[in-house]
Order: structure tokens, then C-alpha cells, then sequence
């Protein structure tokens, strides 16, 4: 399979604990994006990556999170001192940059629940 | 700020019936609007992408328009299945930006 790919799957921590997803995209995709989606909602951006590098970063990404590309392949988006906020679907894409016709595709998310 | 508005919310249909989902946003300078699919519990997946020079596009019996101008875009699908049930999300990516803006849905639910 060569789509992107999201692990885990499934998150379930407690209040208060670190956590940590993974994005594969797809293979020579130079850019990442990460949005997060809650319940009954569209997807909303929190930060993407051209190559390694974090260009833009949404409003909505607390000092509590925080992403890296190191090698401009995969990516992670790590959550301190998770809250119950923060329970989400966290949603990976990539695409190649390709100005006006880029097409995002999409993973399958990991969904976060904090207790 | 571009914000996206999908109608209605949920719309249940029987099993055979052509349907029209509602999208419209607020600024008309964007690149590209675009249509997924989400099935419960699982990720995004992209049915039609219409470019801002473009009016419409079709596939299989997906067809979706776009009026810039006026901010709307719709999708139509043709003889509705079961297998149709999910929710539709239109998404925009504005001029000078690269995410998207998503609306929040339309949940769709086709009765056999």
C-alpha cells in the first residue's frame, strides 16, 4: 500500500501523559500537514511541513504540541500533558507541492481519547 | 477569514434517489474547492477536485460544480446507494494559502 499511513490507530491515555503519533506519507511527497478533528466538525489545520522544514503553524497548536520531519520523510506530532480537550481525530496529509493543482491525500487518522 | 458552510447537516434519503449537497464559502479567491468522503471512524478520501478555473467535475455518478463567484459548489449524486451513507465534506484552499478550510459536513445516510 502506498497511501499514507497513520500509527497508532487508536490512542487511549490518561489525563495529563505525553503522547505521540507517527505520519508515513506518501512515498516523495514533499509536503506534510497535520489537522486535528473533533466530533460533529471539518478538519482544522495545525501545522505543515515542506521538506523538513515547519512553515505554518495554526493557532490552534498549543506550546503543549509540538511536530518534526527530521529528514524530511516521515513525521511525528507529540502532545504534552495531554487534556481531555485534546481528545481528537489527528489527521496526517501529504501532497506534492505542485502550486494551484496540489492534491492533499489523506491517512486514516489516529483518534486520541484522554480520561 | 475564509469560512466554509455545508447544508444541510444530514439528509436521509431512500435507496435510488438523485441528492444535491450544499457547500458555499465566504471568500471566492481560492485555488481549488474539494469534496471528500468520511466513512465513521476513518480518514478522508478525495472524490472530486474542481480547480477555480473550472465549473465542473464528474465521476462515475459524482458530479460536482462550482460557482466561484458566487461562493457555492454543490455535489449531486446520481441514484443513491446504501453504500453512499457517510459523511461529505467540501473543503476550499484559499488563494495565498496551503491548508485547506474545511466546512463541517453533511451526513448522509441512504435507507435500503
Amino acid at each position: 500500500d502506498t497511501g499514507v499511513s497513520q500509527n497508532p490507530r487508536h490512542k487511549i491515555t490518561k489525563r495529563g501523559q505525553n503522547v505521540t503519533f507517527r505520519c508515513d506519507p506518501i512515498s516523495e511527497h514533499n509536503r506534510l500537514y497535520w489537522y486535528r478533528q473533533t466530533l460533529g466538525q471539518g478538519p482544522e489545520f495545525l501545522t505543515y511541513f515542506q521538506n523538513e522544514a515547519q512553515l505554518e503553524k495554526s493557532r490552534l497548536l498549543s506550546d503543549r504540541f509540538s511536530a518534526e520531519r527530521p529528514k524530511g520523510s516521515f513525521s511525528t506530532l507529540e502532545i504534552q500533558r495531554t487534556e481531555q480537550g485534546d481528545s481528537a481525530m489527528y489527521l496526517c496529509a501529504s501532497t506534492e507541492s505542485i502550486g494551484q493543482r496540489e492534491t492533499q491525500y489523506f491517512g486514516p487518522g489516529t483518534r486520541l481519547l484522554v480520561l | 477569514k475564509q469560512e466554509v458552510t455545508q447544508i444541510p447537516a444530514a439528509l436521509s434519503v431512500p435507496e435510488g434517489e438523485n441528492l444535491v449537497l450544499n457547500c458555499s464559502f465566504t471568500d471566492s479567491a481560492i485555488y481549488n474547492l474539494q469534496w471528500f468522503r468520511q466513512d465513521p471512524g476513518k480518514g478522508l478520501t478525495s472524490l472530486l477536485l474542481i480547480q477555480s478555473s473550472q465549473r465542473e467535475q464528474t465521476s462515475g455518478r459524482l458530479n460536482a460544480s462550482l460557482d466561484k463567484s458566487s461562493g457555492r459548489s454543490t455535489l449531486y449524486i446520481a441514484a443513491s446507494q446504501p453504500g453512499d451513507s457517510a459523511t461529505y465534506l467540501c473543503a476550499v484552499r484559499p488563494i495565498g494559502n496551503t491548508p485547506l478550510v474545511f466546512g463541517k459536513g453533511t451526513r448522509l445516510s441512504v435507507i435500503a
